[in-house]
């Protein structure tokens, strides 16, 4: 199956500042790639899907000018948390596919936010 | 809107015990469903796809079972290993949905103890 990078596994960030993180496909070509976000005991939800070379679409509720994704290339995908609040601290995933809409999804190892 | 439950939400057995976590789902337009393996602080891990067409698939001890008319699902386990202690999440990808995302049930957080 595929293998997805995901950077940083966790971070610590102060109230306020940014946050950046990446979603690599080392070794498939990712059209589209998702992010979800788990709080503790919760299922995952998706935020936004991220489509390689356009826009993101962003789920209901989700603002995207807080949640910036970028998708610049088939194997790149960027989530990055804007003026973070200790409300943000979540457990963030992104997710790849393959181009039919049967394939298998496979996940990064996501990332830990912590704002403080 | 498709809507994924899972139960029991929680289960504790001794090591050498069979398992059936279940799993429903709310709309049968379905492309496939997946189980998945979480551990603590990690990403998921897939474990079974099974595609629409499909009624079931297996993999070494595991064997998920798909009823798409009455949107049930069931996973498996036999001779639970105190290394199966994980919380095991059931997600469908929606036909007709928004560029084939997934939706997910909450979980079973299973506890195999020695």
């Amino acid at each position: 199956g595929a293998v997805v990078s995901q950077h940083p596994s966790w971070v610590i960030c102060k109230s306020g500042t940014s946050v950046k993180i990446e979603c690599r496909s080392l070794d498939f070509q990712a059209t589209t790639m998702f992010w979800y976000r788990q709080f503790p005991k919760q299922s995952l939800m998706l935020m936004a899907t991220s489509n390689e070379g356009s826009k993101a679409t962003y789920e209901q509720g989700v603002e995207k000018d807080k949640f910036l994704i970028n998708h610049a290339s088939l194997t790149l995908s960027t989530l990055t948390v804007t003026s973070a609040h200790p409300e943000d601290s979540s457990f963030y995933i992104c997710s790849v596919k393959g181009g039919a809409e049967n394939t298998e999804a496979f996940f990064g190892q996501g990332t830990r936010l912590t704002v403080v | 809107k498709q809507e994924v439950t899972q139960i029991p939400a929680a289960l504790s057995v001794p090591e050498g015990e069979n398992l059936v976590l279940n799993c429903s789902f709310t709309d049968s337009a379905i492309y496939n469903l997946q189980w998945f393996r979480q551990d603590p602080g990690k990403g998921l891990t897939s474990l079974l796809l099974i595609q629409s067409s499909q009624r079931e698939q297996t993999s070494g001890r595991l064997n998920a079972s798909l009823d798409k008319s009455s949107g049930r699902s069931t996973l498996y386990i036999a001779a639970s290993q105190p290394g199966d202690s994980a919380t095991y999440l059931c997600a469908v990808r929606g036909r007709g949905s928004t560029l084939g995302r997934l939706y997910f049930g909450r979980g079973t957080q299973l506890t195999v103890w020695p």
